[in-house]
């Protein structure tokens, strides 16, 4: 059971223009919602995350928009780059047993034609 | 240069064959994590340790095994490696301080089981 769903599988956006990745949650115990950047032949690194308290957090040109009643948050790139062509992939956290345990979405393959 | 290694990076291997991936991470961080990554899945937990000689089951534990016998490194083990084994695996730390619940995650390694 996927607890984490994450849409589109893959995304192609011209440069300069908005990419939009989506997900959803189940679990309301989820404090935490991180999104995790791949690129090609390296490990995910945090990008931007969110807690619930708060309905959006923008850095540069990555902004996170978070609905609590509607239980769906997504990752807006403004402006997007060709360096911003990476898999992206959304997750949901809560604290168990002292340590706080990710649960991710599928993965976004973003890519940005010049 | 703070960082989580992964070794190897790369393995092809038989039905079989025992095989450990090792991992280690030089910030000092007491919670330390295997995921596994398939197309269509994101990332799904294997196993995670809070801290020395303590590991417990993620989401997806079957075929694997995994030891934290010193803070820096937690190796995993597949006893019996089998071609539903063959996956992208990385190993992530994070300190268990409430106010950080950023991953960081190891550049990977791509197994083969034929």
């Amino acid at each position: 059971q996927q607890q984490v769903k994450q849409s589109p599988q893959s995304l192609i956006v011209q440069k300069g223009g908005i990419s939009i990745i989506n997900c959803a949650y189940e679990n309301t115990a989820f404090d935490y919602f991180p999104w995790y950047q791949q690129f090609p032949g390296k490990g995910p690194a945090l990008l931007i995350a969110i807690r619930p308290d708060v309905s959006e957090k923008k850095e540069g040109r990555f902004t996170i928009s978070f609905n609590k009643s509607a239980k769906q948050f997504s990752l807006h790139i403004m402006d997007s780059q060709p360096g911003d062509s990476a898999t992206y992939f959304c997750a949901a956290s809560r604290l168990f047993q002292g340590a706080q345990k990710l649960v991710f979405g599928q993965g976004t393959r973003l890519t940005i034609n010049p | 240069e703070a960082q989580v290694t992964q070794n190897p990076r790369y393995l092809i291997t038989v039905t079989g064959k025992k095989l450990t991936v090792t991992c280690s991470q030089n910030m000092n961080h007491e919670y330390m994590s295997w995921y596994r990554q398939d197309p269509g899945l994101g990332l799904r937990q294997i196993y995670y340790s809070m801290n020395v000689e303590v590991t417990d089951k993620g989401d997806v534990p079957e075929g694997y095994k995994v030891s934290r016998k010193e803070k820096r490194n937690f190796p995993l083990i597949l006893e019996s490696p089998s071609p539903n084994q063959t996956s992208l695996y990385f190993c992530a730390s994070s300190s268990v301080d409430k106010s950080s619940y950023e991953q960081y995650f190891g550049p990977g390694t791509r197994l083969t089981v034929t």
